[in-house]
């Protein structure tokens, strides 16, 4: 079946540090990949997104790279800030069925100023 | 335009009740899908409605059940409440029923369901 492993946190960073969230999936084929934010007390948000294999996607200073030899899509950024503290979702769009997302369980980013 | 947004925000039922969630839509989109987030955990896909039609289904049993109307605004209808159905549940609308790679999907700020 259909299924997202995300790393599990808290991960917990000084202000300006690199971050990397892992992600790896499973599924048939080439499902799209995206990562979701979500902030306390609001709703999810796309961060980004990556529709076939070696696409990045960014926004935001945030970057994934669509890996289908390691089934991966692995968040990064440079230089955290405060205001990136938030809960982060991996998920897909499997190819049979496309108009659904499978989600991971969320990694929650802390960072210190 | 307007965002999805979710009512109630908040609620307190108790098992074996029944419970109607709401969403409307963003303005001209004619897609919504339901999830329920335990806590803790992702999103789980419970169904979609397009343009009034249930377009698919997750593994959840039949007392989930849900409409949308012409406006596309959705209710999410949840029956004979068990405790393990207190979760967060998110309302998502997008623009039609092609490929979500190919469209993107707006969250509501979702209704937090407690079953005592």
């Amino acid at each position: 079946g259909n299924s997202v492993t995300q790393m599990e946190g808290p991960v917990t960073l000084s202000e300006e540090a690199f971050l990397t969230i892992n992600c790896t999936y499973t599924a048939t084929g080439y499902p799209s990949l995206f990562w979701y934010v979500q902030y306390p007390g609001e709703g999810l948000q796309l961060l980004l997104k990556a529709t076939k294999a070696d696409d990045k996607g960014s926004n935001k200073g945030f970057e994934a790279t669509y890996r289908k030899e390691t089934t991966s899509f692995h968040l990064e950024k440079g230089s955290v800030q405060v205001s990136d503290s938030a809960v982060y979702f991996c998920a897909l769009s499997p190819m049979e069925y496309g108009n659904k997302l499978v989600f991971g369980a969320g990694t929650i980013l802390r960072v210190k100023s | 335009e307007t965002g999805v947004t979710q009512s109630p925000t908040h609620l307190i039922k108790t098992r074996g009740q029944q419970v109607t969630l709401r969403c409307s839509s963003q303005s001209g989109h004619n897609t919504v899908s339901w999830y329920q987030q335990a806590l803790g955990q992702g999103p789980q896909f419970i169904f979609q409605y397009y343009r009034e039609e249930e377009n698919g289904r997750g593994n959840f049993p039949p007392r989930f059940s849900g409409l949308q109307f012409p406006n596309y605004s959705s209710e999410l209808n949840v029956n004979a409440l068990e405790l393990d159905d207190s979760a967060l549940y998110l309302c998502a609308s997008s623009l039609d029923s092609a490929s979500i790679g190919e469209t993107e999907a707006f969250f509501g700020q979702g209704t937090r369901l407690t079953v005592v």
